[in-house]
């Protein structure tokens, strides 16, 4: 049990759309990273967010965006969905202490049809 | 540019045995951790041990430890007395090493499937 979590954890949609992804983080954590992970890869870094603004980024195009909130709450929004998006979605969140693991949520999987 | 190389697709370890699981890594920084994380099919990344570039003992974390080689740039994870729990994908991740402004992000490697049989 990490205190992250994510929703939904299924989703399907079609291509064109635009979704919204949801992560919970634990209380105090106020950095939260976004990592999408395609079958049978290692997760791939999107962006992160600190104290409620994206302070790094990946190698993701705009279309993929995000919010942080103070409540500990974050989004994660694709626009112009592409059959290529179809992954698992994991958000990680931790502390100040950059020495400590991050915690991960249980994934919101995404199929693009 | 920082990358995580994890050479064994697969590997399949007798229950109560003791398991290795190679992960090298390359940069340039001087500062810098390394991750390993397990993931069961479920899909959510359960972390299990860290090692700082500058910590000199090898890290442990119950029958988790890490076999880290700095001048090799490897960081081999092993499990000893195996159980069939363990049965997983396992990844190695380097935390990039900058500190200012709290920007770090995990870089993963390909991972490891680990099939642990009775």
């Amino acid at each position: 049990e990490t205190g992250v979590t994510q929703s939904p954890t299924h989703l399907i949609k079609t291509r064109g759309q635009q979704v919204t992804l949801r992560c919970s983080s634990q209380s105090g954590h106020n950095t939260v990273s976004w990592y999408q992970q395609a079958l049978g890869q290692g997760p791939q870094f999107i962006f992160q967010y600190y104290r409620e603004e994206e302070n790094g980024r990946g190698n993701f195009p705009p279309r993929f965006s995000g919010l942080q909130f103070p409540n500990y709450s974050s989004e994660l929004n694709v626009n112009a969905l592409e059959l290529d998006d179809s992954a698992l979605y994991l958000c990680a969140s931790r502390g100040e202490d950059m020495n400590t693991e991050a915690f991960f949520g249980q994934g919101t999987r995404l199929t693009v049809v | 540019a920082q990358k995580i190389t994890q050479t064994q697709p697969g590997m399949f370890v007798q229950e109560k045995e003791a398991v290795t699981l190679d992960c090298t890594y390359d940069t340039s920084d001087q500062s810098y951790g390394l991750f390993w994380y397990k993931q069961p099919s479920s899909g959510e990344m359960i972390f299990l041990i860290y090692q700082g570039s500058y910590d000199e003992q090898n890290a442990t974390e119950g029958r988790y430890s890490l076999n880290f080689q700095k001048a090799r740039k490897s960081a081999n994870l092993v499990i000893s007395a195996s159980q069939l729990g363990d049965s997983a994908m396992y990844f190695c991740a380097m935390r990039d090493g900058l500190f200012s402004g709290g920007y770090n992000k995990l870089i993963f490697g390909a991972g490891t499937r680990l099939a642990v049989h009775p």
